[in-house]
């Protein structure tokens, strides 16, 4: 079936580090990709997403690249700010109707000032 | 524009017990969706629902019953209730079913079962 794995946490980094955090998926067809961001005690805002392959997603200095070829979404900032502590899942719609979500575990990440 | 709230914030229940929890839309959403939150297993999508008056189940819909009896809201509820759905609850909505779509969520309801 359609899943997607993240890698695990906590990831624990200093202020102003470059981030990365790996994502891969597993989709029958065609998937559409997300990256959502929970910030503590708050509900999921989304991130960025990539609707086909080689889509870049960018918001806030986060970008991601839908990469067909090894399956992959990965997470990249250049430079981090305590701001940026919270947990940050990645997710798929495996169809192209039925929004229906799939996600990841999800990976803490604290940056330290 | 208050986007999508969710009552109540927390509860605590006992085994046995009902309860129903409210999640509220005013961006005229038609898709309404409910998850449950576990450590380490990321969202999984319990119940949702394409329109006014129909619901249809996710992937862990058991114990679980919605209703979608006005376009804004959707109610989850639990008949009986079990210490397996001590979970954080998140409702979520979007504009249509297509996969591209966003989907907009609430910020949740703490539940334990005790």
């Amino acid at each position: 079936g359609d899943s997607v794995t993240q890698m695990e946490g906590p990831v624990t980094l200093s202020e102003e580090a470059f981030l990365t955090i790996n994502c891969t998926y597993t989709a029958t067809g065609y998937p559409s990709l997300f990256w959502y961001v929970q910030y503590p005690g708050e509900g999921l805002q989304l991130l960025l997403k990539a609707t086909k392959a080689d889509d870049k997603g960018s918001n806030k200095g986060f970008e991601a690249t839908y990469r067909k070829e090894t399956t992959s979404f990965h997470l990249e900032k250049g430079s981090v700010q305590v701001s940026d502590s919270a947990v940050y899942f990645c997710a798929l719609t495996p169809m192209e109707y039925g929004n229906k979500l799939v996600f990841g575990a999800g990976t803490i990440l604290r940056v330290k000032s | 524009n208050a986007g999508v709230t969710q009552t109540p914030k927390f509860r605590v229940l006992k085994t046995g017990q009902s309860m129903t929890l409210l999640c509220a839309q005013d961006m005229n959403h038609e898709y309404m969706y409910w998850y449950r939150q576990d450590p380490g297993m990321g969202l999984r999508l319990i119940h949702y629902s394409v329109g006014e008056g129909t619901t249809a189940k996710g992937e862990v819909p058991d114990g679980y019953n919605v209703s979608r009896l006005k376009k804004q809201n959707f109610l989850l509820g639990l008949e009986s209730a079990a210490p397996s759905q001590t979970s954080v609850y998140f409702c979520a909505s979007s504009k249509t079913s297509r996969g591209t779509d966003t989907q907009y969520f609430g910020p949740g309801t703490r539940l334990t079962v005790l």
